[in-house]
């Protein structure tokens, strides 16, 4: 199984909403991933959690909060969007290890429309 | 901070040709790079990865090079056909020192293959 599962596939709300975005895989990766991709852009790097830890948060605001229950799911809180954040929100994984290639797997994202 | 640019932003040729999309970096030369394939409205799928240390790499109709004098990455499809048609995303790929890689896209190259 080389899958990565996203869900919802779609999402609207509002600026005052909470809502998360999930994500799964089962190919015993170590690490995993969020992008967030606007029209016409390539991704650009969220988080990056190892081992179940994060390890890398490339100064996202605090309204998007990443949680790493387990080491096959991926969450990505949201809170008090904006408007701007209207985005495909990616997320991927990878084998993680030392000496790995890390080659990395996306799932198919979730397109978050913020009114 | 790096900067990453493709050639173009968008690239027709003629179905039987041989595409060639350029990838262009400054500063720091990464260890290792990657190309991806994102189709409309689908994540990044992996095509080929390249070390530092390595001229060419090949799969199938598939070959890229890497020169960190130049710091330059060329990625060639020979045979094109209209199914190759498509984004293609260079990236750099610097390792995280916490397990993980953080991969940084260029600004992606959309191939067209007209018959």
């Amino acid at each position: 199984d080389t899958e990565v599962t996203q869900t919802p596939k779609h999402l609207v709300m509002g600026m005052t909403n909470k809502k998360s975005l999930k994500c799964e895989q089962h190919m015993g990766h170590r690490a995993m991933y969020w992008y967030k991709q606007k029209a016409k852009k390539p991704p650009e790097l969220m988080f990056v959690y190892s081992y179940e830890k994060l390890s890398i948060n490339e100064s996202v605001p605090s309204r998007f909060s990443p949680e790493c229950p387990n080491s096959s799911l991926l969450n990505l809180h949201l809170h008090a969007l904006q408007p701007e954040d209207s985005a495909l929100y990616l997320c991927a994984s990878s084998q993680g290890g030392r000496g790995s290639t890390d080659t990395q797997y996306f799932g198919p994202g979730t397109r978050l429309t913020v009114l | 901070s790096q900067k990453i640019e493709q050639n173009s932003e968008a690239l027709n040729i003629q179905e039987g040709k041989t595409a060639t999309l350029t990838c262009n970096y400054t500063n720091y030369s990464p260890a290792y790079l990657q190309w991806y394939r994102q189709d409309p409205g689908r994540g990044p799928v992996f095509l080929l990865l390249i070390r530092e240390n390595e001229k060419e790499k090949r799969k199938e109709r598939l070959k890229v090079t890497f020169d960190t004098t130049l710091k330059q990455s060329l990625f060639h499809i020979t045979a094109s056909q209209p199914a190759d048609s498509a984004t293609y995303l260079c990236a750099l790929d610097m390792r995280g020192t916490g397990g993980g890689n953080k991969l940084t896209f260029g600004t992606g190259t959309q191939l067209k293959v007209e018959l």
